[in-house]
C-alpha cells in the first residue's frame, strides 16, 4: 500500500522556470493538501482540495496554482519559480476535510531555486 | 505572525524517563490541536490530538494536555524510548486554518 506518493523527490530550478509537483494517493481519500516547510518554521498550508472538483487557498498561496486532476491526484504548479520558493513541499490527504480527520503525508519534494 | 510556537528547538532525555514537549498558541479561536512526529526524509505522521472541549487525551505512552486559559498544550511521552527520537510538531486548527509550530527535536538516549 503506497499511501501518498510525491514526484520528484528533489528538483533544482533556475529563477523564472516553471514546474509541476505531482501528488497521488491510493487510499480513496476525498481531501488533499499541499504544504511547504522552511527551516525554523512549521508547515504552512499552500492550497487544499476538500473534495474532488474543489480547491481553496491556504495560508501562503501566492506564486502557486493547483489542479485536482481526479480523486487520486493533486498537483502543485510553480509558474515562475523564485528563490523564496526554495523549500520542502509536502502533500497530504485525509478521508474527509477537517482537523479531526487524520492527514497522511507523502515523503516530500525538496526544491531548490537558484 | 507565528500563532503557534514551540519555544524549545531541542530536548534530550534518558530512555525510560518522561519527555515533555510544550506548545503555546495565541489564537483563542483554535478548537482542535494535534501532534505530529517526523523522521528525517519522511513526511510527518499523526500522533495524537485533542479537542478544545477536553483537557486531556491519552493514547498508550502518549498523553496530550490542553490548558485553554493559558493557551498552552503539552505532549508527555512515558516511558521514552530511543525510537521516539524525531522532530515533533504541534498544530492548532480552526477549520480550514491549520497552523504548525516550528518543531522540537527530541533525542532519547539509551
Amino acid at each position: 500500500n503506497a499511501g501518498v506518493t510525491q514526484t520528484p523527490k528533489f528538483q533544482v530550478l533556475k529563477t523564472g522556470q516553471s514546474m509541476t509537483l505531482q501528488c497521488a494517493q491510493d487510499m480513496n481519500h476525498n481531501s488533499m493538501y499541499w504544504y511547504r516547510q522552511d527551516p525554523g518554521m512549521g508547515l504552512r498550508l499552500i492550497y487544499y482540495s476538500a473534495s474532488e472538483g474543489t480547491t481553496d487557498k491556504g495560508e501562503v498561496p501566492n506564486g502557486y496554482n493547483v489542479s485536482r486532476l481526479n480523486k487520486r491526484e493533486f498537483s502543485l504548479r510553480l509558474e515562475s519559480a523564485a528563490p523564496s520558493q526554495t523549500s520542502v513541499y509536502f502533500c497530504a490527504s485525509s478521508i474527509y476535510p477537517g482537523p479531526q480527520e487524520t492527514q497522511y503525508f507523502g515523503p516530500g519534494t525538496r526544491l531548490l531555486v537558484l | 505572525d507565528q500563532q503557534v510556537k514551540q519555544n524549545s528547538p531541542s530536548l534530550s532525555v534518558q530512555e525510560g524517563r518522561i519527555s515533555i514537549l510544550n506548545c503555546d498558541y495565541t489564537n483563542s479561536m483554535f478548537d482542535y490541536f494535534l501532534w505530529y512526529k517526523k523522521y528525517p526524509a519522511e513526511g510527518p505522521t499523526f500522533l495524537i490530538s485533542i479537542s478544545s472541549i477536553k483537557d486531556k487525551n491519552e493514547d498508550g505512552r502518549f498523553t496530550v494536555f490542553l490548558n485553554k486559559s493559558a493557551k498552552h498544550l503539552s505532549l508527555h511521552i512515558v516511558p521514552s524510548q530511543p525510537g521516539d527520537s524525531a522532530v515533533y510538531f504541534c498544530a492548532a486548527s480552526e477549520y480550514p486554518d491549520m497552523r504548525f509550530g516550528a518543531g522540537t527535536r527530541l533525542t532519547v538516549k539509551p
